[in-house]
């Protein structure tokens, strides 16, 4: 899994509560990304990371934010959970822009009822 | 807008043939594109990756071929095993580009 651990792996919480995802990588690569998958949508990008303390927006950004204070951790807060992020958050890293692949961790399922 | 798409959703073959999975993308200025595998309950996995400036680039048992006249990505599996069985996602991007598209996924299903 190419270092990166992801926590928790499963989360239930209920509507309107804040939930926080984290991503923790050992690679020491630059770029972070958060995605999501869903059924019918394949994984859509929430956020990423190009450096510490630097994000920006994805293609599905709203509702989320994100943080990341060192270079090993990206977090991901749903401010106020709504049924509709119930779904499987991926967490991926990549040590250059330039032709370089995503590596994933395993994913944490967050169920929001 | 940008869009990597798969021409079939689903993929049924028999152990030991080969397969082949297609894709197509609609970004001209991609240069760079990648294959993942995902198996339930995991997350994608990198299988092979490919530069614009190439039209084939083989791994162990896997090829892709890139056709970038018609936009066309290709993932062929040779012998495919029944631990071949999974989603197979390809994924764009252009240099410089810190966002990669990914493809909404094709499933490959082994026959024994």
């Amino acid at each position: 899994d190419a270092g990166i651990t992801q926590s928790p792996r499963h989360k239930v919480t209920e509507t309107g509560t804040p939930v926080t995802l984290r991503c923790h990588q050992t690679e020491n690569h630059r770029y972070m990304y958060w995605y999501r998958q869903d059924p019918g949508h394949g994984l859509r990008l929430i956020h990423y990371s190009y450096g510490v303390k630097d994000t920006d927006k994805g293609e599905v950004s709203d509702g989320y934010s994100v943080s990341r204070s060192k270079t090993e951790d990206f977090l991901l807060t749903l401010e106020s959970a709504t049924s509709s992020q119930t779904s499987v958050y991926f967490c991926a890293i990549r040590g250059g822009a330039d032709n370089s692949p995503l590596h994933f961790g395993n994913g944490t399922r967050l169920t929001v009822t | 807008g940008e869009s990597v798409g798969l021409h079939l959703p689903t993929l049924s073959v028999q152990e030991g043939d080969n397969s082949i999975i297609n894709c197509a993308y609609s970004n001209s200025a991609s240069d760079y594109f990648i294959w993942y595998k995902q198996e339930s309950g995991k997350g994608p996995q990198f299988i092979i990756d490919i530069r614009s400036n190439m039209d084939k680039r083989q791994g162990q048992r896997v090829t892709v071929l890139l056709n970038k006249t018609v936009k066309h990505l290709s993932l062929q599996i040779a012998a495919t095993q029944p631990g071949d069985s999974a989603v197979y996602f390809c994924a764009e991007t252009y240099s410089s580009a810190s966002k990669i598209i990914f493809g909404s996924g094709t499933r490959l299903s082994i026959r024994p």
